[in-house]
């Protein structure tokens, strides 16, 4: 059974570098045919897409967040990673990893989401 | 890229049908089938509940239904349910190969 899990460092200072981490069990990001995603949802707010990536490290991203937005893949460990830089209070939010249903379709499948939040 | 629109809050009765539009751009909605709704209930992870327009995904109940029409897509949820109440979220794919939600709309049921 798919599952994803996100894991973050909880708070993060103004100005530095957010990273947060999904782990896949029970699929393998090197052999699916697909673009994982990251969606965050600020408290209260809608759904905002981040961006994606594929295994062999294609990416795409959110233009607004283009410029300060990193995801990476970790085959060896079945995990890919959003890094998120400059951070400001506007960037607090529940971040969440998801798997599409097809190669780059709609998700499907979703982790939990973890909550980080910037402040001093 | 701007967020597709969507209406804050429509409401009924159990029962009853409601309709939820989402309204794009020719660079979105208007351009390409990969139209999708979530499901998301208070404190949870969104739930996909219709993909490339009006397509289902298994365990999804056929009370749920979507379609397009230029622009703009819909939800409609037929025979509306105490357990519908919850906030849904279009979203399409973009031309500049980039996905877009629209603002969540919140549904009630009275």
């Amino acid at each position: 059974q798919l599952q994803l899990r996100e894991s973050g460092p909880g708070l993060v200072q103004p100005s530095e570098t957010l990273s947060v981490t999904c782990t896949v069990s029970g699929d393998s990001i090197n052999s699916s045919d697909c673009y994982w995603g990251w969606i965050r949802q600020p408290p209260g707010k809608g759904l905002e897409w981040i961006g994606s990536i594929y295994y062999t490290g294609s990416t795409f991203y959110n233009p607004t967040l283009k410029s300060r937005v990193t995801i990476s893949a970790d085959t060896s460990k079945n995990q890919f990673s959003l890094k998120l830089s400059s951070v400001t209070a506007a960037d607090t939010a529940v971040y969440y990893c998801a798997r599409p249903l097809t190669r780059n379709g709609s998700y499907k499948y979703w982790g939990q989401g973890t909550l980080v939040t910037v402040s001093s | 890229q701007s967020a597709l629109t969507q209406p804050p809050s429509v409401s009924g009765s159990p029962g009853q049908s409601v309709t939820i539009s989402c309204t794009g751009t020719s660079s979105d909605v208007g351009s390409y089938n990969s139209v999708s709704w979530y499901q998301q209930p208070p404190d949870t992870a969104p739930k996909l509940i219709i993909h490339e327009v009006s397509h289902r995904p298994s365990g999804v109940p056929d009370r749920f239904s979507g379609s397009k029409s230029g622009n703009t897509a819909s939800l409609t949820i037929s025979g509306l349910q105490a357990e519908d109440e919850a906030d849904y979220y279009c979203s399409s794919y973009t031309s500049s190969t980039t996905w877009v939600f629209g603002g969540g709309t919140k549904v009630t049921v009275l």
